[in-house]
């Protein structure tokens, strides 16, 4: 389905507790993003990566940490979760064209409650 | 920093008519505007984008326009229907030649049949 899963797709967990989401790919392609939804807000670059091993801050960046070490894994971090943390998380993935941009393929999202 | 506004927040519309929501980015450098629709509970996807040496493209009901000099761009959605009905966000590349967009905070379209 788009070549693009995450998981899981729904959890609630408690505060204080570290919360790992999980984006797989099998398109082979070299961007990979994480974006939260929260209603009046839209979509929020939380952190993206451009490679392996190769990750950056987005604009919503605070208490969340990434890491992939893999091409097809994109793994999202909440180190210790806090009940702002509640929304709907994204993946996305997108491919390279040296001349011009492509648009995101979305995951399905995950629906994170803390409680 | 950076950002899109975009306007109407929320739109309705009677089936038939055309439907438009319109877009403002902030930075200069960006070249690449992509649209997406999100049904509820679904996943945002891609309807249309146009690059910066485009001033507008057609795809079939839909429409997108860009005016660099006022950095606006529009989404148009002539003969609605009511399965047209959806959240719709609009983006704007980070500069140039970033795969890293700024999004809107979405327009919700209601077609009424």
């Amino acid at each position: 389905d788009a070549g693009i899963t995450q998981s899981p797709r729904h959890k609630v967990t408690e505060t204080g507790t570290p919360v790992t989401l999980r984006c797989h790919q099998t398109e082979n392609h070299r961007y990979m993003y994480w974006y939260r939804q929260d209603p009046g807000h839209g979509l929020r670059l939380i952190h993206y990566s451009y490679g392996v091993k190769d990750t950056d801050k987005g604009e919503v960046s605070d208490g969340y940490s990434v890491s992939r070490s893999k091409t097809e894994d994109f793994l999202l971090t909440l180190e210790s979760a806090t009940s702002s943390q509640t929304s709907v998380y994204f993946c996305a993935i997108s491919g390279e064209d040296r001349e011009a941009n492509y648009g995101y393929t979305f995951g399905s999202g995950t629906r994170l409650t803390v409680v | 920093g950076e950002n899109v506004e975009q306007h109407p927040s929320t739109l309705s519309v009677q089936e038939g008519d055309s439907a438009v929501i319109k877009c403002t980015y902030s930075d200069s450098a960006s070249n690449y505007f992509p649209w997406y629709k999100q049904e509820l509970g679904k996943r945002p996807q891609l309807i249309i984008d146009i690059r910066s040496n485009v001033g507008e493209k057609k795809d079939q009901r839909i429409a997108v326009t860009l005016n660099k000099t006022a950095k606006h761009f529009s989404l148009h959605i002539t003969e609605t229907q009511p399965e047209d009905s959806a959240v719709y966000f609009c983006a704007a590349s980070q500069g140039s030649g970033t795969y890293k967009y700024i999004f809107g905070t979405g327009t919700r379209l209601k077609v009424l049949a």
